[in-house]
């Protein structure tokens, strides 16, 4: 069963950067698009972007200014970096394997953008 | 962006009910539609990909149909632990991926 697990701060300043890391057991990251989705409180669902196990990687053009996300297959772990945050980007961030759909989910982390 | 709209955003309805959910695509998107459950701080779970595609595990009381730019899930007969927010996703454009605004269902 994979399973898969956020990690990385809560509490992230205006202006800095948030990072998160994904790490991905009971399977191999290997031959898959990792995602990143978030989830404002009360609200939809919204696409970061994804990479792929070569490092290919699609991200959201809404956002792709600030985005860089990045695989490490050692450590089957891929991560998550968003520059410049504001209190907008205030959210639950899930990281996800998607292939046709997302089938598996973390359970997603409140990161808080505030001073 | 293809944009997905899903109809109606909320809905009420009765256990043993039949209920419909419809997402419709600014553009044809080739059936390369997911549909999620997710229920109060949890993940979304998926429920059903390709447009019609039962995901492992998923109760057959839930059916997908649809071609071109609309798309609808059914359940056919409403259980307790169905009452859940429902997110349709287009994965036909990675420019971006995109999510339907969800679909509410409450208990009548």
């Amino acid at each position: 069963q994979v399973q898969l697990q956020e990690s990385g701060p809560g509490l992230v300043k205006p202006s800095e950067t948030l990072s998160l890391t994904c790490t991905v057991s009971g399977g191999s990251i290997s031959s898959y698009y990792w995602s990143w989705i978030r989830q404002p409180a009360g609200k939809g669902l919204e696409w970061i972007g994804r990479i792929y196990t070569s490092g290919s990687t699609n991200y959201n053009p809404s956002l792709k200014s600030r985005v860089t996300m990045s695989v490490d297959t050692s450590k089957n772990q891929f991560s998550l970096k968003l520059s410049s945050v504001t209190a907008a980007d205030t959210a639950v961030y899930y990281c996800a394997r998607q292939w046709l759909g997302v089938d598996y989910w973390g359970q997603g982390t409140l990161v808080t953008v505030s001073s | 962006d293809i944009q997905m709209t899903q109809s109606p955003s909320s809905l009420s309805a009765s256990v043993g009910d039949r209920v419909t959910i419809t997402c419709r695509a600014s553009q044809g998107i080739s059936n390369s539609l997911a549909w999620y459950q997710q229920k109060p701080g949890k993940a979304p779970k998926l429920l059903l990909y390709a447009a019609s595609r039962l995901e492992s595990g998923v109760p057959s009381r839930f059916s997908g149909s649809g071609s071109g730019t609309d798309y609808t899930l059914t359940i056919s007969s409403l259980q307790p632990e169905d009452f859940a927010t429902y997110y349709c996703q287009q994965y036909y454009s990675t420019l971006p991926i995109t999510f339907g605004q969800g679909t509410r269902l409450e208990i009548k």
